[in-house]
């Protein structure tokens, strides 16, 4: 099974400021990688897939990157509404999700 | 905007099979794409339990494998999830959406409960 790690747990963050969550990956994945954002009581959202492509309608502030094992989300402007929990979930092999990031007001 | 809808029911007894429907809206099945179960327990991550493609081809979390069986009804736009001998880990709010490796457009989620 492909292991999906993410850091940190919880991350806490003012309003306006950049947030920067990692998910790495017990093996390659390539770019096979995706975002979801989760709101409580909410189905999860895909933000990104492809490692860095934003799905349709996601704001400009929401960008991926990275390759292989290691991937980052930032965010790079906090607003009201993005905080929420955060997963990343690989599909290079049968799909895996990280235990997610949950961002939280500072 | 393609629309998922789960339904079924919210308690299930121990040992007994776990039966949820997904219809979908504004999209037909038939069209094409992977529609696939993720499971999330309260308080807890998501996990992938299976996707099946319209021509009824399926691939299964190898973990729920010998419990599972995931079909389609093209004619109903719709399609449904089995899980069988289920125990309380089984609790969980139950989503369907589109896809099997990235997931586009979710189901607002059913919430199961295996209890006696």
């Amino acid at each position: 099974e492909m292991v999906m790690t993410q850091s940190p747990a919880t991350l806490s963050v003012s309003p306006g400021e950049r947030a920067t969550l990692s998910c790495r990956a017990s093996q390659s994945v390539t770019t096979n990688l995706a975002w979801y954002q989760q709101k409580p009581g909410q189905a999860p959202r895909l933000l990104i897939y492809g490692a860095s492509t934003r799905a349709t309608g996601i704001p400009a502030r929401f960008s991926g990157s990275g390759s292989g094992t290691e991937f980052t989300l930032t965010i790079s402007s906090l607003q009201s509404e993005d905080f929420a929990v955060y997963f990343c979930q690989q599909y290079n092999n049968w799909p895996t999700f990280g235990q997610g990031t949950k961002v939280e007001i500072k | 905007q393609v629309q998922l809808q789960e339904s079924g029911p919210g308690l299930v007894k121990p040992s007994e099979t776990l039966s949820l429907n997904c219809a979908v809206s504004d999209y037909s099945i038939s069209r094409g794409y992977y529609w696939g179960w993720i499971r999330q327990p309260p308080g807890k991550g998501l996990e992938w339990i299976g996707s099946i493609f319209h021509s009824g081809s399926t691939y299964y979390n190898p973990s729920l494998k010998s419990r599972i069986t995931i079909s389609v009804d093209t004619s109903k736009n719709q399609f449904s999830l089995k899980l069988s001998s289920v125990t309380a880990a089984d609790t969980a709010v139950y989503y369907c959406a589109r896809g099997y490796s990235y997931l586009d457009y979710w189901g607002q989620g059913s919430l199961v409960t295996v209890s006696s």
